[in-house]
């Protein structure tokens, strides 16, 4: 697990600002998830990204949330004018290939948690 | 639509004592299923996974889990507890094509008593 990295594990915003959520995956892994886990809840999904590609971003909510995956560099997750709702814990999971043996074989970074005042 | 439930949120257990975490499923065909560990402030570590054959499926730190079609059902089990397995465990299950898109339950946080 200590192989994807996410970047700032804890971040306070206040409302109206932007958070950037970072993640780098696991060497030799291409393809990267976004989960949220609300309080008292379990795992969400997001969105599903391989490089410079969106694959799947039917988890993600329609207005204020992007990502991204460049070519070079981590992924990021953008969340525009935060509101109180989108505190949270944000994890990236990673894996090697998207096919049955990619299906659940995911790496997850420690999270990052995000507190809007 | 798919779902995955897991009917208790909190169980505590004695030490020593066995336990059974259960998971129920809502979906069309088989998914491939797992169980999932959360250390407080950490991120998730796999405990085992489902995808085809022998229903018992072996994990790590002596868990284990079957596989119940007739009963939508894949639940953990451990014989012995320790106190080190006080965490939250999140049973999810995967779709087919859909790669690491993953329908988590709501986890059922374990407290383990001396």
């Amino acid at each position: 697990n200590a192989g994807v990295m996410q970047n700032p594990r804890h971040l306070v915003r206040r409302r109206g600002q932007e958070a950037r959520l970072r993640c780098s995956p696991m060497k030799g892994h291409s393809h990267v998830y976004w989960y949220r886990q609300l309080p008292e809840e379990g795992l969400k999904f997001m969105v599903y990204l391989q490089k410079e590609n969106i694959i799947d971003e039917s988890g993600m909510p329609k207005e204020r949330f992007s990502a991204e995956f460049p070519k070079e560099g981590p992924s990021i997750l953008r969340i525009q004018q935060v509101v109180r709702g989108d505190s949270a814990a944000y994890f990236c999971a990673s894996s090697p290939s998207s096919g049955r043996l990619g299906a659940g074989e995911l790496f997850f970074g420690e999270g990052s948690r995000l507190t809007v005042l | 639509a798919q779902s995955v439930t897991q009917p208790d949120i909190h169980i505590t257990v004695s030490e020593g004592a066995s336990l059974e975490l259960r998971c129920n499923y809502s979906y069309g065909a088989t998914p491939y299923l797992f169980w999932y560990v959360q250390s407080p402030g950490q991120g998730l570590q796999l405990l085992l996974k489902y995808f085809s054959g022998d229903t018992l499926v072996q994990g790590i730190k002596g868990f284990e889990a079957e596989f119940k079609r007739s009963q939508s059902s894949f639940n953990l089990r451990k014989p012995s507890v320790h106190w080190s397995d006080a965490a939250e465990y999140f049973c999810a299950v995967g779709l087919y094509n859909q790669g690491g898109k993953l329908i988590f339950g709501q986890g059922t946080e374990l407290s383990v008593k001396p």
